[in-house]
């Protein structure tokens, strides 16, 4: 079965412009939700959608957003980038049930320049 | 987020070594997580935990969430190179949906 698939792998972006990432499921799994992950730390939440409904959202600004799907595949955009969003975006599905567990795709590595 | 303490911040071991790594909170938490990272990939789930006491155990894995529910530990036996990679704690509080990562361990394995 395939696992959370990611898309892209790698982005190259400049200072001001936008970017979307795209991320589709786990066969099954009804809930999405974004991370983003700086060297040398842990993933830190950023949204996650159930139903493609928006049912939590981490401390990140407005330039940040996100949506589900009907099929539960999600994008994350973000708008007028900083050098400091250079990071790897992590996109993890669950069933969706509280508290089931994430299972993460292999992100994508965006660098602003 | 809530803050998890996760330690050590690295180790460095022989092969056929066991190795222990902990994670503590200030919070409560409803469920704790153990995940691996290796280079260029996203973390893969190891054990998942879901009551205070509980124990649980993935090959030569085992992991325990805490009676306190504040803290959880993994223990790897009989370390091998495979083994190597970035080992991150992670749970649920009360509080939401996010999911709380610790800041990693490190562990590097020798033959």
């Amino acid at each position: 079965d395939a696992g959370v698939t990611q898309s892209p792998t790698h982005l190259i972006k400049t200072r001001g412009q936008q970017v979307t990432l795209r991320c589709s499921p786990i066969s099954g799994h009804k809930s999405v939700s974004w991370y983003q992950q700086v060297l040398g730390q842990g993933p830190q939440f950023i949204f996650q959608y159930y139903e493609k409904e928006e049912r939590g959202r981490g401390n990140f600004p407005d330039r940040f957003s996100a949506r589900q799907f009907p099929n539960y595949s999600s994008e994350l955009n973000v708008n007028a980038l900083l050098l400091g969003d250079s990071a790897l975006y992590l996109c993890a599905s669950s069933l969706g049930q509280d508290n089931s567990p994430l299972h993460f795709g292999n992100g994508t590595r965006l660098t602003v320049t | 987020g809530q803050q998890l303490n996760q330690s050590p911040q690295s180790m460095f071991i022989q092969e056929g070594e066991d190795v222990s790594m902990n994670c503590t909170s200030s919070s409560i938490f409803n469920t704790w997580l153990w995940y691996k990272q290796d280079p260029g990939e996203g973390p893969v789930l190891l054990i998942a935990l879901y009551k205070a006491g509980e124990l649980t155990s993935n090959g030569r894995l085992t992991a325990q969430f805490g009676i306190t529910r504040k803290d959880s530990f993994l223990n790897i036996s009989a370390s091998i190179p495979s083994d190597v990679g970035i080992y991150f704690c992670a749970g649920h509080t009360n509080s939401g949906y996010a999911l709380n990562f610790g800041k990693g361990t490190s562990l590097l394995v020798t033959p």
